[in-house]
């Protein structure tokens, strides 16, 4: 049963520390997507890789995150310096790039920021 | 630009209650319909989804089916049970040349289901 893993599943940080969140997507996907879930802005899509190259990532800001796909079997998100307010749930997911391709999303990485 | 709609909740339900989740959306050309599912304390999980228009997606006795002419996509269960107490999203997919394919989630609803 192919799954998208992530780690860690939950973080607990003081503002200013860097935040690395890893990602597995499914053996074959070709996309990756990360997402963030919040109460007050509900599902966000920070950025978005095909074949490890960005695609997108207006969503993500800019000055203190960074997404990378250093291999075909890794994706990782970095906050640096984290702030409170980046205190979220923050997803991936994995898909196979057909042009009406399902996504697959990871447990979540569950960050607290104090 | 891409937007989907869905009815605001909490949705509260007794156990064998018909349930429904309405959803709109707008979006140029023709885009792919799904149905998310997120359980508590879990990540989304594909529930249902169309393809094309007056396509009805179906499963674990939910179904939705694509409707071009109302943009819609409506979410139904004819009998519900606690353990489909969870939060649901619609969401619509469509490539866009450039940018790659992009899902546009609804705020989800979410859905309680009592003894």
């Amino acid at each position: 049963d192919a799954r998208v893993t992530q780690t860690p599943r939950h973080k607990v940080t003081e503002m200013g520390q860097e935040v690395t969140m890893r990602c597995q997507p499914i053996l074959g996907h070709n996309t990756v997507f990360w997402y963030r879930q919040t109460m007050m802005q509900g599902l966000e899509l920070l950025a978005y890789f095909r074949n490890r190259a960005p695609l997108d990532d207006s969503g993500m800001p800019k000055d203190r995150f960074s997404a990378e796909m250093p291999d075909a079997t890794l994706a990782t998100l970095k906050i640096q310096p984290s702030e409170p307010r980046d205190s979220a749930v923050y997803f991936c997911a994995s898909g196979s790039g057909t042009s009406q391709e399902t996504q697959y999303f990871g447990p979540g990485t569950r960050l607290l920021v104090l | 630009g891409n937007s989907v709609t869905q009815m605001e909740g909490p949705v509260t339900l007794s156990e064998e209650a018909f349930l429904t989740i309405n959803c709109t959306y707008t979006a140029t050309g023709y885009p792919s319909l799904f149905w998310y599912v997120q359980y508590p304390g879990e990540g989304l999980q594909l529930l249902l989804k169309a393809t094309k228009a007056d396509d009805k997606g179906s499963n674990k006795g939910f179904e939705a089916t694509y409707r071009k002419e109302t943009t819609s996509f409506h979410l139904e269960k004819g009998s519900v049970q606690v353990s489909d107490s969870a939060v649901y999203f619609c969401a619509l997919i469509q490539q866009i040349k450039a940018a790659g394919n992009k899902l546009t989630f609804g705020g989800g609803t979410r859905v309680l289901v009592k003894p």
